[in-house]
C-alpha cells in the first residue's frame, strides 16, 4: 500500500561529494515537492513540480537541484553537500490544483548524514 | 505573508485522557485551507485532519476534533482519549488557497503518559 516512496531511507555522504535521493509515488499526482526538515523544525520547502514545469523557492540554495523524468518519480540532487546540509529530506505529493482536497502526501523521509 | 504558530513545543497527557494542541495563524487571504499533521518519531508525516476556511462546522476525525476560530485566526486540535501510539510531533498547517503552498509551524511534541 506504499504510496509515497523514498530511498534510500538513511544516507551517508562526504563533505562535497554529490548525493542523489529518490521518491516515487503511486498515486499518479501531478505534484512532488521536496522538503528539508532539520531536526525538530518545520519542514521547509525546497522545490515543487507541477507536471514537468520546476518551481524553486527563492531561498533554495543552487547546491540543490532536481529532476523529473516521468510522473512517479522525482530525484533530489545536492551537488556539494555541506555540514549544514544534513537533515531529513521529505517527499510529499498532490493532486494539485487549488482545492480543499488537494492534500499533500508525505513519504518517510531520508536521513542525509554528511561526514 | 502567511504565518503559523505553534506556542507549545512540547505538551505531555495522561493515556486515555484528553490535550488540546494549539495553533495561530496570520492571513489576510479569505480563501485557505487548514491541516493538523502528525509525525512520530523516525516515521512518515501523515495527515489528521483538514478544515476548510469557508466551512463553519469543526471538522471532526475519530478522536481528532478541531476548533476553528476564524475571527481569532485560531486552529487548534483536540485529542481525545489519547493513546500511546498519538505520541508524536504534531504541526499545524496553512495552505493558501491562492498558492497552494503550504506553510507549517514550529511543531508541539506531545508525550503520552502510560
Amino acid at each position: 500500500d506504499a504510496m509515497v516512496i523514498q530511498n534510500p531511507r538513511y544516507q551517508v555522504t562526504q563533505f562535497g561529494k554529490p548525493v542523489t535521493l529518490s521518491c516515487s509515488q503511486t498515486l499518479n499526482h501531478n505534484v512532488m515537492y521536496w522538503y528539508q526538515q532539520k531536526s525538530s523544525q518545520a519542514p521547509k520547502l525546497l522545490f515543487h513540480y507541477y507536471d514537468k514545469d520546476f518551481n524553486n523557492e527563492a531561498d533554495t540554495p543552487d547546491n540543490f537541484q532536481s529532476r523529473r523524468p516521468n510522473t512517479s518519480f522525482c530525484f533530489l540532487d545536492i551537488r556539494s553537500p555541506g555540514l549544514g546540509d544534513a537533515a531529513m529530506y521529505l517527499c510529499a505529493t498532490s493532486r494539485g490544483g487549488l482545492a480543499g482536497t488537494d492534500t499533500q502526501y508525505f513519504g518517510p523521509g531520508t536521513r542525509l548524514t554528511v561526514l | 505573508a502567511q504565518t503559523v504558530t505553534q506556542s507549545q513545543p512540547e505538551m505531555s497527557v495522561q493515556e486515555a485522557e484528553t490535550v488540546t494542541l494549539s495553533c495561530t495563524y496570520d492571513t489576510s487571504e479569505s480563501d485557505y485551507y487548514l491541516f493538523w499533521y502528525k509525525q512520530p518519531p523516525s516515521r512518515q508525516m501523515i495527515l489528521v485532519i483538514r478544515q476548510e476556511a469557508y466551512k463553519q462546522q469543526n471538522a471532526t476525525e475519530n478522536r481528532f476534533s478541531v476548533n476553528f476560530q476564524k475571527a481569532a485566526k485560531s486552529f487548534s486540535l483536540k485529542i481525545s482519549d489519547s493513546q500511546l501510539g498519538d505520541a508524536a510531533m504534531y504541526f499545524c498547517a496553512y495552505r493558501s488557497g491562492h498558492t497552494g503552498k503550504l506553510i507549517f509551524g514550529q511543531g508541539t511534541t506531545l508525550q503520552v503518559k502510560p
